[in-house]
């Protein structure tokens, strides 16, 4: 079954305190991205990747890294956390560039809380 | 910065009745996508548009790209109660460029 698999869905930490989410899809799938999720903001994209060892900033990447070591996996640090970026992530992925009009497929979310 | 405005932001409709949800772009899209999010669950992608005056059709579902591409709308014809969810669009400005921007939505509630 082709999934795109997020982990933790749900966390609670601290400010400053480095955290990372996972995200592996078994798809084989070229393109990944991270985007999050606020009430009015709609999803705005943090990164996307290419292909392995590729990667670039989306709208809003600002406190956060990613690495795209293998192809399957596309986790997104959180290097020292503030408040403001409690949200909901969602990791996505496709076959291939997207106006090749590939399905995204994404991830069932990480609920993030920073106190 | 690119900015994808969506309007209505909510809709409350009865079951039976027609749905529209329209997209506006401040920059000339090379395409634009669709997708359902149910309460509570993620982003499903629906379709993606990329040539001016575009239309296409699944089921009940109606997708349009302007011409000018910088505008869409989504048309749900006689809504039932699985139709609940927010409906996104995003879009791309470039080809290669992989940045999508999304709008900011439009939740819709059925009311049996």
């Amino acid at each position: 079954e082709a999934q795109v698999t997020q982990n933790p869905r749900y966390l609670i930490t601290v400010t400053g305190k480095k955290l990372t989410v996972t995200c592996s899809q078994n798809m084989n799938h070229e393109y990944m991205s991270w985007y999050r999720q606020d009430p009015g903001l709609g999803l705005r994209q943090i990164y996307y990747s290419m292909n392995v060892e590729v990667t670039d900033k989306g709208d809003v990447p600002e406190g956060y890294k990613v690495s795209r070591k293998e192809k399957r996996n596309f986790p997104l640090i959180l290097e020292s956390p503030s408040p403001n970026q409690t949200s909901l992530y969602f990791c996505a992925s496709s076959s291939g560039q997207l106006y090749s009009g590939n399905t995204i497929y994404f991830g069932e979310g990480s609920w993030l809380t920073v106190v | 910065g690119q900015q994808v405005m969506q309007i209505p932001q909510y809709q409350h409709v009865q079951e039976g009745e027609d749905f529209t949800t329209y997209c506006n772009s401040s920059t000339t899209l090379s395409n634009i996508q669709w997708y359902k999010q149910r309460p509570g669950g993620h982003p499903v992608f629906l379709i993606q548009l990329v040539k001016s005056g575009e239309v296409k059709k699944q089921k009940r579902l109606t997708f349009q790209f302007g011409e000018a591409k910088k505008n869409s709308s989504l048309h749900i014809t006689a809504t039932q109660t699985t139709d609940v969810g927010t409906y996104f669009c995003a879009g791309r400005t470039n080809f290669g460029n992989e940045k999508l921007t999304f709008g900011t939505g439009t939740r819709l509630t059925i009311i049996p």
